[in-house]
């Protein structure tokens, strides 16, 4: 069975950083790439960034370039999202997700780890 | 970036109603649209791919169709599990863009 599992959410105070990861199994990880998406409380859906495979391809919103750093592991089948100079509204629910086919498309969500910035 | 306009916000509805929500891009995509299911406190589920290409495993009184900028999610027949917000999303490159949603709730 292809999973998941997201990990790192906290609470965090404005300016700070926090690093979140997820572990994937069931599928060659090193093959698929994959992305975070984030939610925020009673919200829709935000593409935050994506790394392909072999981490050649590096993908950024707006929202997020220049503070946030997208990462992974083949040898540890991780993924890897570094948020540095967190806001409030950084404030969501973030979600590992693998992309697949060409172009590729969503398949697999995690269940979500959530992350509050608050003073 | 590629804007995603779903409509309606909210679909009032009963069990047995045929149910449609559209999606609209700002530029056309093709045929490279997704639909998402997301139930409260869970991760957005696949329903359909390639817009109207059926994820393995979901019923089939799902359908999607549509291509260029203009496309629809139809449910023949609306079940109890089926309330919920769907989500479009294009996925022209890896850089994709959602829908604001769709809630479908009880009339």
């Amino acid at each position: 069975e292809v999973q998941l599992l997201e990990s790192g959410g906290d609470l965090a105070q404005p300016g700070e950083s926090l690093r979140l990861s997820c572990v994937a199994s069931g599928f060659a990880f090193g093959t698929y790439a994959m992305s975070w998406v984030r939610q925020a409380p009673g919200k829709g859906l935000e593409w935050l960034s994506a790394i392909s495979g072999d981490t050649t391809g590096i993908y950024y919103a707006d929202s997020v370039k220049g503070r946030f750093t997208i990462s992974r592991d083949n040898s540890k089948d991780t993924l890897y999202l570094q948020m540095n100079s967190l806001r409030a509204d950084d404030t969501a629910i973030y979600y590992c997700v693998k992309y697949k086919g060409n172009p590729p498309f969503f398949d697999v969500w995690g269940q979500g780890t959530m992350v509050t910035v608050s003073s | 970036d590629i804007q995603m306009t779903q409509s309606p916000s909210t679909l009032s509805a009963s069990v047995g109603d045929r149910v449609t929500i559209t999606c609209r891009a700002s530029e056309s995509i093709s045929n490279r649209l997704a639909w998402y299911q997301q139930k409260p406190g869970k991760a957005p589920k696949l329903l359909i791919y390639m817009a109207s290409s059926l994820e393995s495993g979901v019923p089939s009184r799902f359908s999607g169709s549509g291509s260029g900028t203009e496309f629809t999610l139809t449910v023949s027949s609306l079940q109890p599990e089926d309330f919920a917000t769907y989500y479009c999303q294009q996925y022209k490159s890896y850089s994709v863009t959602f829908g604001g949603g769709t809630k479908v709730e009880t009339k």
